[in-house]
This record gives structure tokens, sequence and C-alpha cells, in this order.
């Protein structure tokens, strides 16, 4: 099956600094990429969509200068949270698939704590 | 948008026993998965499932597209396949994943 590496799996920073998450489709080119948010005990919400070459389309609320996507590769795809603050503290999840309507296949995901 | 539902939302079988997980989604899908997201947070595809019935090992699934739903079976529970449940289908976005079920089997 495809496989998607997400890194780094757990990162711990001080309010302010910006951390940045890879997501890599090892095995498949993926043109678009998915980044899903989840807090504790509660289910995956979709925060953006990464198109390899042009600009990520955001879901509503979620603020696209807080939350950079970068998509400069059919195999990479980078989330960069800025300035963060607590309240970002979650887990961060990417996805890719081949084409549309084909399984979705995730990484194992970022657990992100904001001091 | 399209509503995903799960039932139940937690879960506690002894080893061994046989469950039931249910989704139900308000709209008529051509996409259907179920994930099982373990302790650690990976999320690891079940099945892919828009129609029909599939097994794989002690999990099958069946989903009833006309109807509207898609059931997960386990059976003989082990500790391992504690965890979340999730099922999940495009609606406007990628996937719209319901709240899961929340299961834990106990020795």
């Amino acid at each position: 099956g495809a496989v998607v590496s997400q890194h780094p799996s757990r990162v711990i920073c001080k309010s302010g600094t910006s951390v940045k998450i890879e997501c890599r489709s090892l095995d498949f080119q993926a043109t678009t990429m998915f980044w899903y948010r989840q807090f504790p005990k509660q289910s995956l919400m979709l925060m953006a969509t990464s198109n390899e070459g042009s600009k990520a389309t955001y879901e509503q609320g979620v603020e696209k200068d807080k939350f950079l996507i970068n998509h400069a590769s059919l195999t990479l795809s980078t989330l960069t949270v800025t300035s963060a603050h607590p309240e970002d503290s979650s887990f961060y999840i990417c996805s890719a698939n081949r084409g549309f309507l084909e399984k979705l296949f995730f990484g194992s995901g970022t657990q992100l704590s904001v001091l | 948008g399209i509503q995903v539902e799960q039932s139940p939302p937690d879960l506690i079988l002894q080893e061994g026993a046989n469950s039931t997980l249910r989704c139900n989604f308000s709209d008529s899908v051509n996409n259907l998965q179920w994930f099982h997201q373990n302790p650690w947070g990976q999320l690891i595809n079940l099945f892919y499932i828009p129609s029909g019935t599939k097994q794989n090992g002690r999990l099958s699934a069946t989903t009833v597209a006309t109807e509207r739903y898609s059931l997960l079976y386990i059976s003989s529970s082990q500790t391992t396949d504690s965890g979340v449940y999730f099922c999940a289908t495009p609606g406007n976005t990628p996937l719209v994943f319901g709240k899961g079920t929340r299961l834990s089997v106990i020795a």
C-alpha cells in the first residue's frame, strides 16, 4: 500500500516560535495533499488542501497566515505553524492519495505542544 | 454538507468478544473508508468499501449505500484492537470523518 511519511512525530516549542511539519509521499506522486487537525478525543477536521505548484485551499475558519502550506514538489508538502501559541497545540495529520476518489493514506501525525 | 454519525461512541469488550460498529451518512456516497487510530495516533486504513462486503481476517465491513449506512464487524477481539474507529466519506472536503467509536478491549 501507499506510504505517507510525516516528520517530526512530536515537537515541543515555546510560544511565539514557528514549527515546520513535513509530509512526504514515499512511493507515489501526489498532486494534492491534505492537512487535518485533531484535538484530544475528537474527530479529524480538514484544515487545508495543499496543491502542488499553486496556493493551498484553506477551510473556513483556518487562518492562512498562521498555517503556511508549501507544496513544492509532487512528493512533499510542508505545514508551518507560525508564531505558535498554546491554543495551537494539537495533533496534526497529513494525508495523500493517488487520485480523485482514491483512498486516502495518512502520515503518522505530529503532536505539537506549545508552552 | 454530508453528515457522518457513528455509534456507539464508546465500547468496552472482554477479549474474545464480537462487536458491530455502525456508520450512518446523510447522503449518498461513492467512497466510504474505515480507519483504526491506534493509541499512538496512527491512522490505519481498514477498508475502502463504497458498497458490498469485504473481509480481512477478523474484521469485515458491509456498506449498504442505498440505505446510507456501513457496518464494521470485529470478531474475537484482542487487546490490540483497542483504539478509535472512524468511518469517513467525501463531502465537500476530501474526507468527512465521523466522531469515532472508542473501543477498549480488556484481557
